[in-house]
């Protein structure tokens, strides 16, 4: 079972370039979230999806963005990277909103040059 | 506003042994839950176990129990007879109820087993 798939696995990206990071669950789920995990820090939520159509800002989300087309599908878009936005992102899911666990994806090792 | 703290930044533990990772919370909510994961060298994030504020009894997983004392906001992780793929990264976290239901995430405790 698949479960949640991030891609890419890791990226390299210089400065100022845009870039997206795709996530994909096959768990019919209806709230999507994106952390970033940096050392010392833990996992800070970037922003979520509830359901499809709507999303929600998390505690840092300034200079990412994201959309919910669809059940399966939650991209975070980098419109300009810069550098302290080096980390390692991660995708999760759960059932509903509010509701047990959440399941995460491998994760995407982004650094910015 | 919700916060998780972790206290301990590293623990040791022969194998075999017991361990009680700390956590304590603060929230102003009624209802909310509290959860731990692991995340091993290689990476993913792994749920561990769930405690909702309202359960009475604490919660067990396998070799896994979560102490939980509501009136000290804490909720340690106890992990019985630590075997060497225990070794890992160690996260509390916490959900809110109400609003958004996100989840807050301490800081972590990394867990080192030795032989």
């Amino acid at each position: 079972t698949a479960g949640i798939t991030q891609a890419p696995t890791s990226q390299i990206l210089a400065a100022g370039r845009s870039m997206t990071l795709r996530c994909t669950q096959d768990m019919r789920h209806n709230a999507m979230y994106w952390y970033r995990q940096d050392l010392g820090l833990g996992l800070r939520l970037i922003h979520y999806s509830n359901t499809a159509g709507t999303t929600g800002k998390g505690e840092v989300p300034d200079g990412y963005s994201v959309s919910r087309a669809n059940t399966d599908d939650f991209p975070l878009t980098l419109a300009s990277a810069v550098p302290s936005q080096t980390s390692v992102y991660f995708c999760a899911s759960s059932g509903l909103a509010g509701v047990g666990e959440q399941f995460f994806g491998p994760g995407t090792r982004l650094t910015v040059l | 506003a919700q916060k998780i703290t972790q206290t301990q930044p590293g623990m040791f533990v022969q194998e075999k042994e017991a361990v009680t990772l700390d956590c304590t919370y603060d929230t102003s909510d009624q209802s909310y839950g509290l959860f731990w994961y692991k995340q091993p060298s290689s990476g993913e994030m792994i749920f561990l176990i769930y405690q909702g504020s309202y359960d009475e009894q604490n919660a067990t997983e396998g070799r896994y129990s979560l102490n939980f004392q509501k009136a000290r906001k804490s909720a340690n992780l106890v992990i019985s007879a630590s075997q060497l793929g225990d070794s890992a990264m160690y996260f509390c976290a916490m959900r809110s109820n109400s609003g958004y239901s996100t989840l807050t995430f301490g800081k972590g405790t990394m867990l080192l087993v030795s032989p």
